[in-house]
């Protein structure tokens, strides 16, 4: 079974730039998550789907920050503009549906740095 | 404020001791997993934990789950290098709908 997959692995943008990521969930899976993980600290909840409506956004700082999963399976994360701060890893993580305990699957991150 | 707090943040160890890594918070969870993350890759699940006072085993790896559901944690035993990781709690809570908290981690390195 094919893992969650996410690109660009690496990006490297100036501030006030725009920058977008891309994840693909494992097949079947209903509930896609955007992740932030700064260094050394914990991935951070920013978006939540199940299907292609928003479950939890509310920590995903809306002036700057979007996302969609228009047909309920891959999804984009995009910044629009960058900020010195933004700097880190953004993990995909898809589970098959929105009950407790589900198991989370996460992707490999795409790191972003902003200069 | 960090909910989840992770202790030690760091911890260095020879192969073949033992170690224990804590997760501590002032809420109460519904479930608590614990996750390994490798450099430049995401966080792979290693054990969920429901009950409180529940004790999971993972071959060389302890997970105990508090009374109280509020703390956990996780002690390995004769630790390989093959260990070294970052070992993250994250809890559960279902405020409406279940949402996933991350503890900051335990950056842990076994020296052959």
């Amino acid at each position: 079974e094919a893992g969650v997959a996410q690109s660009p692995r690496y990006k490297i943008i100036e501030k006030r730039q725009s920058v977008a990521f891309w994840c693909n969930p494992i097949s079947g899976h209903a509930t896609l998550y955007w992740y932030q993980q700064i260094l050394g600290q914990g991935p951070k909840l920013l978006i939540q789907f199940q299907n292609n409506g928003v479950v939890d956004d509310s920590q995903l700082p809306k002036d700057r920050f979007s996302a969609e999963r228009l047909k309920g399976v891959d999804s984009t994360l995009k910044i629009q503009p960058a900020k010195l701060e933004d700097s880190a890893v953004y993990l995909c993580a898809s589970s098959q549906g929105l009950a407790g305990r589900e198991t989370q699957y996460f992707g490999p991150g795409t790191r972003l740095l902003v200069l | 404020t960090q909910l989840l707090e992770q202790s030690p943040q760091f911890l260095s160890i020879q192969e073949g001791e033992n170690l224990t890594v804590y997760c501590n918070s002032s809420s109460v969870f519904s479930s608590l997993q614990w996750y390994r993350q490798e450099p430049g890759e995401g966080p792979v699940l290693l054990v969920t934990v429901v009950t409180g006072g529940e004790v999971k085993k993972l071959k060389r790896l302890t997970f105990q789950f508090g009374d109280a559901r509020k703390d956990s944690s996780l002690h390995i035993t004769a630790a390989q290098p093959g260990d070294t990781g970052l070992y993250l709690c994250a809890g559960e809570k279902n405020t409406g709908g279940f949402k996933t908290i991350f503890g900051a981690g335990t950056r842990l390195f076994v020296k052959a």
